[in-house]
């Protein structure tokens, strides 16, 4: 498997766009989860699904954010209208259901995302 | 509500020192818990992780950490640190039913 995938890895944009982030999971992960990274807030948990459905979404900073996750296998984080506080790395990540041996969160290359 | 400290943002230490980062967390019951590191433009990679049994736990990267119930401890250690250590750590825990949730990070910078 190579791992989660996001896309873009840059992203520039001008406040007042609409930005859309996007991920893969790895296969059979049944948990996804979006992290946003600042310098003066660190790693901060978004929200995260669990077989598709969203479970918490308490992390969310407000209604401009949105994320779905339409199957097992792609989801969004969704930014609109951007501004320019929300100049952060957005990370997905993902893992096993369950607790084992096996459990880890693996974790995306980043989106870096600038709103000018 | 669980909850995992860093309590040091930020660590400097000469190459060729020993190195150890404090984490400390708060649940119930003993969660599993796990060490990550971030590099500069990268995304985090899995150092070690504890579930239960013996509780010295080793990692890659010559890293190991110790589990100590009494403290709710989870301190990562090395004994010789490398000038490519130098990054961001993150200790994390998740228990059944939770989500993972991560401390604030600990910035380790290396002196040559």
């Amino acid at each position: 498997d190579a791992g989660v995938i996001q896309s873009p890895r840059h992203e520039v944009t001008e406040m007042g766009q609409e930005v859309t982030l996007r991920c893969k999971p790895i296969s059979g992960h049944d948990y996804l989860f979006w992290y946003r990274q600042t310098m003066m807030r660190g790693l901060e948990l978004l929200i995260y699904f669990n077989n598709n459905v969203p479970i918490d979404d308490s992390g969310m900073p407000e209604d401009r954010f949105s994320a779905k996750m339409p199957n097992a296998s792609f989801s969004t984080l969704k930014i609109q209208p951007s501004e320019p506080r929300d100049s952060a790395v957005y990370f997905c990540a993902s893992s096993q259901t369950g607790l084992g041996p096996n459990t880890e969160a693996f974790f995306g290359q980043g989106t870096r995302l600038t709103v000018v | 509500a669980q909850s995992v400290t860093q309590p040091d943002i930020h660590i400097t230490v000469s190459e060729g020192a020993s190195l150890e980062l404090r984490c400390n967390y708060s649940y119930g019951a003993t969660p599993y818990l796990f060490w990550y590191v971030q590099s500069p433009g990268q995304g985090l990679q899995l150092l070690l992780k504890y579930f239960s049994g013996d509780t010295l736990v080793q990692g890659i990267k010559g890293f190991e950490a110790e589990f100590k119930r009494s403290q709710s401890s989870f301190n990562l250690r090395k004994p010789s640190v490398h000038w490519s250590d130098a990054a961001e750590y993150f200790c994390a825990v998740v228990a059944y039913g939770q989500n993972f949730v991560f401390g604030p990070g600990t910035r380790l910078s290396v002196l040559p």
